[in-house]
Parts: structure tokens; C-alpha cells; sequence
């Protein structure tokens, strides 16, 4: 069966580093998405992509933070500057026209 | 916007027997789809199962049925013979359904989650 993929499965980075993290969606999907879930809360909706561009992006998501689908193939989100609030586990989901989002197994972000 | 409100953070039920988790929303769209997923420790987000708003049938996936109330805006899940690996937290999640407007934009919003623990 298809299905997302995420890597790292955890990463750990001190204050003020750049992050990317990155996901192979479903090959025959179109549109793209970044959540995040901050320990202990709830799955916030930070971006989604079609065409090769944002369609639409949450509050949560400022300058620091960019998408890009470099290769056809790879979806990622970069965090230029990390603060200690980024911390939390980052997921992606894919989708086609006519089905629902499916998830990645998430990639655990730790900010020091 | 919308907002989806599960007010059970926790919940627990004795193996075997039947669970129901509770979730509201606020819309003002008439056409949506509603969802629960379930994240177990592994914490990957899991679709359980999927409502449209059109249909008046609830949807059921084996031991998995909601009852939607539409016009109560009330979507609960319950889990019959609950088993332990349906341990995990559960979220309620909306999605706006497609149209011209909001083409490519149909985020999810998630309720804050339901952790349920199954008794042995």
C-alpha cells in the first residue's frame, strides 16, 4: 500500500539553526500539507500546496517557515531561524482529488 | 472559521464493551466532511472513518459507527467490543468540502483529542 514517508523520524537542533524536514508523498497525489502538533495539544494546520505554490497558510506560518517541492518527487518545510517553541512533531499529508489526506508518520522536531 | 470541540480529554472503557466519544463543531458551510482519526503511541495519525455531510446515513467501518446529528452539529464515535490496540488518542476533524472558491485549500481542523484507554 502507498504511503507517505518522513525523514528524519527525529531531529534535534539548537536554537537559531535552519531545519528542513522532508516527505515523499503518494506519487499520484496533487495537493500537499504541513501540520504540526506541539506535545500533549492538538494537530494544527500550518500550509497547503497545489501547483507548485501555497494555497493556504495558517497564522502559525511566518517568514520563518518555507515549503518547496524541489524535485518533483520531495515536499519539504524549512524553518530558517528555530526557536524553542518549534518544538513539536511536524506532519505531512498528501492527497489526490479524490480522496482524504493521508499521513506521515510525523518527524519529532527538538529545539535546544 | 470552524471550530471542532471534543470536551472528553480522557476516556476508559473495560475490553469487550462499547465506548462512545463525543465531538461538536461550528460551521456555517452546509456542504463538509467529518472525520475521526486515531493516533496511537507510534503517534501517527491513523483515519478511522469518514462522514459526509450530505449523507443522513451513518458511516460505519466494522467495529467503528458515528452518529451525526446535523443539525445539533454533534458527530460522536463509537467503538463496539473494544479491543486493547484501540488504545490511542482520538481527534475529530473537519474539512470544508470542495468547491471553486476553497480549490486545493481543504485543510482539516482538529478537535484537542480524546485519550482512551481500554481496561483489560
Amino acid at each position: 500500500e502507498p504511503e507517505v514517508t518522513q525523514t528524519p523520524s527525529h531531529q534535534v537542533t539548537q536554537m537559531g539553526q535552519e531545519v528542513i524536514l522532508r516527505c515523499v508523498p503518494i506519487s499520484n497525489h496533487l495537493y500537499f500539507y504541513w501540520y504540526r502538533q506541539i506535545l500533549g495539544q492538538k494537530v494544527e494546520f500550518l500550509v497547503s500546496f497545489y501547483n507548485n505554490e501555497i494555497s493556504e497558510k495558517s497564522e502559525i506560518f511566518d517568514d520563518q517557515f518555507s515549503v518547496e517541492r524541489p524535485d518533483g518527487s520531495n515536499f519539504t518545510l524549512k524553518i530558517r531561524s528555530t526557536k524553542l517553541e518549534d518544538s513539536a512533531m511536524y506532519f505531512c499529508a498528501s492527497r489526490a482529488m479524490n480522496t482524504e489526506a493521508f499521513f506521515g508518520q510525523g518527524t519529532r522536531l527538538t529545539v535546544v | 472559521a470552524q471550530t471542532v470541540t471534543q470536551s472528553q480529554p480522557e476516556m476508559s472503557v473495560q475490553e469487550a464493551e462499547t465506548v462512545t466519544l463525543s465531538c461538536t463543531y461550528d460551521t456555517s458551510e452546509s456542504d463538509y466532511y467529518l472525520f475521526w482519526y486515531k493516533q496511537p503511541p507510534s503517534r501517527q495519525m491513523i483515519l478511522v472513518i469518514r462522514q459526509e455531510a450530505y449523507k443522513q446515513q451513518n458511516a460505519t467501518e466494522n467495529r467503528f459507527s458515528v452518529n451525526f446529528q446535523k443539525a445539533a452539529k454533534s458527530f460522536s464515535l463509537k467503538i463496539s467490543d473494544s479491543q486493547l490496540g484501540d488504545a490511542a488518542m482520538y481527534f475529530c476533524a473537519y474539512r470544508s468540502a470542495w468547491s471553486i472558491s476553497n480549490f486545493g485549500n481543504e485543510k482539516l481542523t482538529f478537535g484537542t483529542g480524546t485519550r482512551l484507554t481500554i481496561i483489560p
